[in-house]
């Protein structure tokens, strides 16, 4: 069955340091994409970077890198130079391909992150 | 240009009443897509819209629950009677295409059921 995982509850990280969130995946389509969400207190969803299952390299976008693991399904989120900013919960979500006849996503519990100054 | 926005924000009612919430999408952005957060779960799928045909409904808890996409423009789900394992934060998303496009996700709506 389709799951993603995120074993991580909560993370604490000092400013400027960097810090990765743990994402691991399962699934039987061999097309997926393989999304972060973070999530601030104010609640609304932000969408932060996306990696497809046949891209070759890493995606990367400003201070956020995937790192994509796809023998080891595994996409773990990294953020280069914390922010106080950057607190807040981060979801990983999955969205299958086209065997599955719709898009929707599977999200994981998320992970709370502080960045501490 | 807007993003997804839903109302309300926040809805509290009690056990056996009803709620509609709503969420338009962003302009152009065929597929929307319900999704709700129960208090310390993951985000999980209720349904997909294509314009107005609803494409996924298999995330829909039970028959209490009634989405509507009038006009393939905004959406409404209604829970009647609400019940107390509704309680949970309702997300509206929606995209431009299927295909690898995110989803732009609302501010959510949190339904307090008491």
């Amino acid at each position: 069955a389709q799951k993603i995982t995120q074993t991580q509850p909560g993370m604490f990280v000092q400013e400027k340091e960097a810090v990765t969130l743990d994402c691991t995946y399962d699934t039987s389509d061999p097309s997926y994409g393989l999304f972060w969400y973070k999530q601030p207190s104010s609640g609304e969803m932000i969408f932060l970077i996306y990696q497809g299952s046949y891209d070759q390299q890493n995606a990367t976008e400003g201070r956020y890198s995937l790192n994509f693991q796809k023998a080891r399904k595994s996409a773990n989120l990294v953020i280069s130079a914390s922010q106080l900013g950057d607190s807040a919960m981060y979801f990983c979500a999955m969205r299958e391909g086209a065997t599955s006849g719709t898009y929707k996503y599977i999200f994981g519990t998320g992970t709370r992150l502080k960045v501490l100054a | 240009e807007a993003g997804v926005t839903q109302f309300p924000s926040h809805s509290v009612i009690e056990k056996g009443q009803t709620v509609t919430l709503r969420c338009d999408p962003i302009s152009g952005h065929d597929n929307l897509y319900w999704y709700r957060r129960v208090m310390g779960k993951e985000i999980k799928f209720l349904l997909h819209f294509v314009k107005e045909s609803k494409q996924d409904e298999s995330g829909m808890p039970n028959n209490r629950f009634l989405a509507e996409r009038t006009g393939g423009t905004y959406s409404t789900l209604k829970v009647q009677p609400a019940e107390l394992e509704d309680s949970g934060v309702y997300f509206c998303a929606s995209s431009f295409e299927t295909s690898y496009n995110e989803q732009f996700f609302g501010p959510g709506t949190r339904l307090t059921v008491l």
